[in-house]
């Protein structure tokens, strides 16, 4: 699977828009772009995904470039609740799931949402 | 309403101790997960099943056990041989078999704190 880079902290003022960055320089072809956000103390839940087109969905919007080494994860409103840790992953879906492919959470970028 | 649902929210092991952490989920998912995850890192994987009376090794499966005996349930055994139990351990479930981008997406309880007395 292609590795993700993401910064490991941002900040956002309440009302504005979050861009959560993440640079897939390796992906390949037949990968999807994953995003999933874990509020403190929580389980992750899932956000949106993507493969080629961007992604609109009632959390977030997802930006892929043309080329598809990089994504941007829209929150378009920031709120306070918003404030987690925002994962991107990049995975080739199977038929079958489960963790023989196994989503892999690195550490994600903590989005501070300032009111 | 449809989820998953971990149990106890907190829970305390001795030395020596076997302790089992609940998860149900009733979404109808043929895949669950175990995942273990410790402060300030990301989540690894201790066991998965794909289907009932079928489980697999994750990448840290050594002082753990797990059985799934229904579909609806898949608990965690922390064994003595767990050395370094104290983590947050989250449960989650996938559709197991459909369309095939659908698979990754993952529904998780809310989790389990363990710490050792």
């Amino acid at each position: 699977d292609a590795k993700t880079t993401q910064p490991p902290s941002m900040d956002c003022a309440e009302g504005r828009a979050a861009n959560l960055p993440c640079n897939h320089s390796t992906i390949s072809g037949n990968e999807y772009v994953y995003w999933y956000r874990q509020i403190h103390s929580q389980g992750p839940q899932y956000i949106i995904h993507g493969l080629k087109n961007n992604e609109t969905n009632e959390m977030a919007s997802l930006i892929i470039t043309e080329d598809r080494k990089s994504s941007t994860l829209i929150l378009p409103h920031a709120t306070p609740r918003d404030t987690a840790v925002y994962y991107c992953i990049v995975r080739v879906p199977h038929l079958y799931g489960g963790a023989t492919n196994k989503l892999i959470f690195g550490t994600g970028t903590l989005l501070a949402v300032q009111p | 309403d449809g989820g998953i649902t971990q149990s106890p929210k907190y829970l305390f092991r001795k030395e020596g101790q076997n302790v089992t952490l609940s998860c149900e989920q009733n979404l109808n998912h043929d895949a669950m997960y175990w995942y273990r995850q410790d402060p300030g890192q990301g989540l690894r994987l201790i066991y998965y099943s794909q289907i009932v009376n079928d489980f697999q090794k994750g990448d840290i499966a050594e002082g753990y056990s797990v059985s799934r005996e229904k579909k609806e349930s898949f608990p965690l055994t922390v064994t003595s041989a767990q050395k370094n139990p104290t983590a947050f351990y989250l449960c989650a479930s996938s559709i197991g078999q459909g369309a095939p981008s659908t698979n990754e997406k993952l529904f998780f309880g809310s989790g389990t704190q363990l710490s050792v007395l």
